[in-house]
């Protein structure tokens, strides 16, 4: 079974420039989320979906970010515009469940540099 | 809010010589906790995870004991190989996911 598919797996863009990633999570995982880890720290959330609804999308920079998940299934992440303090690994992670007990499988991430 | 905490690396060993990476915890209720592994060019997968307080997680000689009285779930393993060489996160689940920093390890043959 494949897992959680994310592309593209590098991006280089300057600054200012819009930017979109995409994730495929397990089939069946109903939870969708997306992590920004910069470099030498943890993951850290930016937007849970369960289903194509958004239940938690606290730590999301509006301003900036927007992420969709239209049909429960796949989503995109975008920036625009991408400002050098977004050069990170940016993850999709999935879970069967929403529950505390239930582990996430991680995609490989995209690794953004903004320049 | 809910917050890990876990000891700076990076940690550098010898192969067969024992392990530990501290990793305490700060959250609502009872959460679940894991630890991910990322080996170099991968990305972050299970370790393993205990659900309750008292539960150990075991996997690939790793294990883990849930103390609730501590709040810790400190990482162990009795003899490493070079293989083991990753970064290792400790995290708790309570809604979100909540990572700690990460623990690089090297293990020299």
């Amino acid at each position: 079974e494949a897992g959680v598919v994310q592309s593209p797996r590098y991006k280089i863009i300057e600054k200012k420039q819009p930017v979109a990633f995409w994730c495929n999570p397990i089939s069946g995982h109903n939870t969708l989320y997306w992590y920004r880890q910069n470099l030498g720290q943890g993951p850290e959330l930016l937007i849970r979906y369960e289903n194509e609804e958004a239940v938690d999308d606290s730590q999301l920079p509006k301003d900036r970010f927007s992420a969709e998940r239209l049909k429960g299934v796949d989503s995109t992440l975008k920036i625009q515009p991408a400002e050098l303090g977004d050069s990170a690994v940016y993850l999709c992670a999935s879970s069967l469940t929403p529950l505390d007990d239930t582990e996430a499988f991680f995609g490989q991430g995209t690794r953004l540099t903004v320049v | 809010g809910n917050s890990v905490t876990q000891m700076e690396g990076p940690v550098t060993l010898s192969e067969e010589a024992f392990l530990t990476i501290n990793c305490t915890y700060t959250a609502t209720g009872y959460p679940s906790l894991f630890w991910y592994v990322q080996y170099p060019g991968e990305g972050l997968q299970l370790l393993l995870k205990a659900t309750k307080a008292d539960d150990k997680g075991s996997n690939k000689g790793f294990e883990a004991t849930y103390r609730k009285e501590t709040t810790s779930f400190h990482l162990e393993k009795g003899s490493v190989q070079v293989s083991d060489s990753a970064v290792y996160f400790c995290a708790l689940n309570r809604q979100n996911f909540v990572f700690g920093p990460g623990t690089r390890l090297s293990v020299l043959p």
